[in-house]
């Protein structure tokens, strides 16, 4: 079964300053969808961004970026420019590309944003 | 505009009582889900449908039951064979076109027990 392992449960930074979230899991497939999704105080979930395994280019967002690292099974996300409207709960999720399209989910990091 | 609507917003349960929660969505999605959060946890897969008038169990489907019976609506209802229901419950669906679609979720609905 796969597993998903978010090792920050909180962080913060510096308005205007970069972070990056940590994102492993543990999967024995080679076909997989990773994503980064974003919860508010709404709590309502938002997709920040989405990355397909089988392209060894990062995804990009504005100002948000992924770290993929297919090797070491690893998906940071990278916020630029911190605003205050980032902060939230940020979880990862994997999706495998057959099967089910079941999401599973880390256990989320709580990113503070300082002004 | 289209989207997901849970309701209700909050919603308590007597002892040994059942109660369900609504999820429609107007985005023609195939694909819809359900997902229950827990403090410090991630969400976990209730049940899912992929298409009308089928559903398979989640991760945690003991004491939770679905129907889907149109393609825009996929109820929850919380049995009282579920023990600890208190959690925050959230819809989502996708298009069902490929794993890579991302899914749409919902405002949730916040469950407590009376």
């Amino acid at each position: 079964a796969q597993t998903v392992t978010q090792s920050q449960p909180e962080m913060s930074v510096q308005e205007a300053e970069t972070v990056t979230l940590s994102c492993t899991y543990d999967t024995s497939e080679s076909d997989y969808y990773l994503f980064w999704y974003k919860q508010p105080p709404s709590r309502q979930m938002i997709l920040v961004i989405r990355q397909e395994a089988y392209k060894q280019q990062n995804a990009t967002e504005n100002r948000f970026s992924v770290n993929f690292q297919k090797a070491a099974k690893s998906f940071s996300l990278k916020i630029s420019d911190s605003q205050l409207g980032d902060a939230a709960m940020y979880f990862c999720a994997y999706r495998s590309a057959s099967g089910n399209e079941k999401l599973t989910f880390g256990t989320g990091t709580r990113l503070t944003i300082i002004p | 505009d289209g989207g997901i609507t849970q309701s209700p917003k909050y919603l308590f349960r007597k002892e040994g009582q059942n109660v369900t929660l609504s999820c429609e969505q107007n985005l023609n999605h195939d694909a819809m889900y359900w997902y229950r959060q827990d403090p410090g946890q991630g969400l976990r897969l209730i049940y899912y449908s992929q298409i009308v008038n089928d559903f398979q169990k989640g991760d945690i489907a003991e004491g939770y039951s679905v129907s889907r019976e149109k393609k825009e609506s996929f109820p929850l209802t919380v049995t009282s064979a579920q023990k600890n229901p208190t959690a925050f419950y959230l819809c989502a669906s996708s298009s069902g076109q490929g794993a890579g679609q991302p899914q749409h979720f919902g405002d949730g609905t916040r469950l407590s027990i009376l």
